[in-house]
């Protein structure tokens, strides 16, 4: 039983380009978290999901940032036109029902804009 | 301010030695609050989960303990071992709200031997 699985694990955009964050999430776990970290910060709450909807996007900027968790296939984490800013490790996590559920984390992927 | 605060925000310890963790939170309605090992490069990972009523509570060498009148934790480990370094960070669960985990921004351990 595969972990949460984030791909890529390292990705690098000039600025302005855009950046696809891929989340696959546990087997049989329906609801999924992105978070962001910044180096020395605590993880920040982006967007929660279950499949085909956003049930909490609060904490994700209102503009270049977007999220799906389709029927089928991977959660995407998008962002537009990066920037340096958007310079951090994102990271997914899944459960199988709510936040109070255990989390499962995936490895990250590690964001650097030029 | 952080509404979960951890000290210290870093600890060099020899291997073998024990250590403790602090965190302290103001967040509330308290559900309960979890501890997870980051190591370098890897997405968190669980070691424990105390609820309201649980003072106490141990995974191997890893012994958390809970005061909720306080709005205090503490992570100790025992016996430490170079695999323990790492960051421990503190997650604080409020009852309600999809958007309910408050992170604290971690102690980063280091074992050396």
């Amino acid at each position: 039983n595969a972990g949460v699985m984030q791909n890529p694990r390292h990705l690098v955009r000039r600025r302005g380009q855009e950046a696809r964050l891929r989340c696959s999430p546990m087997k049989g776990h329906s609801h999924v978290y992105w978070y962001r970290q910044l180096p020395e910060e605590g993880l920040k709450f982006m967007v929660y999901l279950q499949k085909e909807n956003i049930i909490d996007e609060s904490g994700m900027p209102k503009e270049r940032f977007s999220a799906e968790f389709p029927k089928e296939g991977p959660s995407i984490l998008r962002i537009q036109q990066v920037v340096r800013g958007d310079s951090a490790a994102y990271f997914c996590a899944s459960s199988p029902s709510g936040t109070n559920e255990k989390l499962f984390f995936g490895s990250g992927t590690q964001l650097s804009v030029l | 301010k952080n509404q979960v605060e951890q000290s210290p925000q870093s600890l060099i310890i020899l291997e073998g030695k024990n250590c403790t963790l602090q965190c302290n939170y103001t967040v509330s309605p308290f559900s309960n609050l979890r501890w997870y090992k980051q190591d370098t490069g890897r997405g968190p990972v669980s070691l424990t989960i105390m609820t309201f009523s649980e003072n106490t509570k141990s995974n191997g060498r890893y012994t958390a303990t809970l005061d909720a009148d306080t709005k205090q934790s503490s992570l100790h480990i025992t016996a430490s071992q170079l695999s323990d370094s790492a960051s421990y960070i503190c997650v604080v669960i409020l009852q309600t709200g999809a958007n309910n985990l408050f992170f604290g921004t971690g102690t980063r351990l280091t074992v050396i031997p």
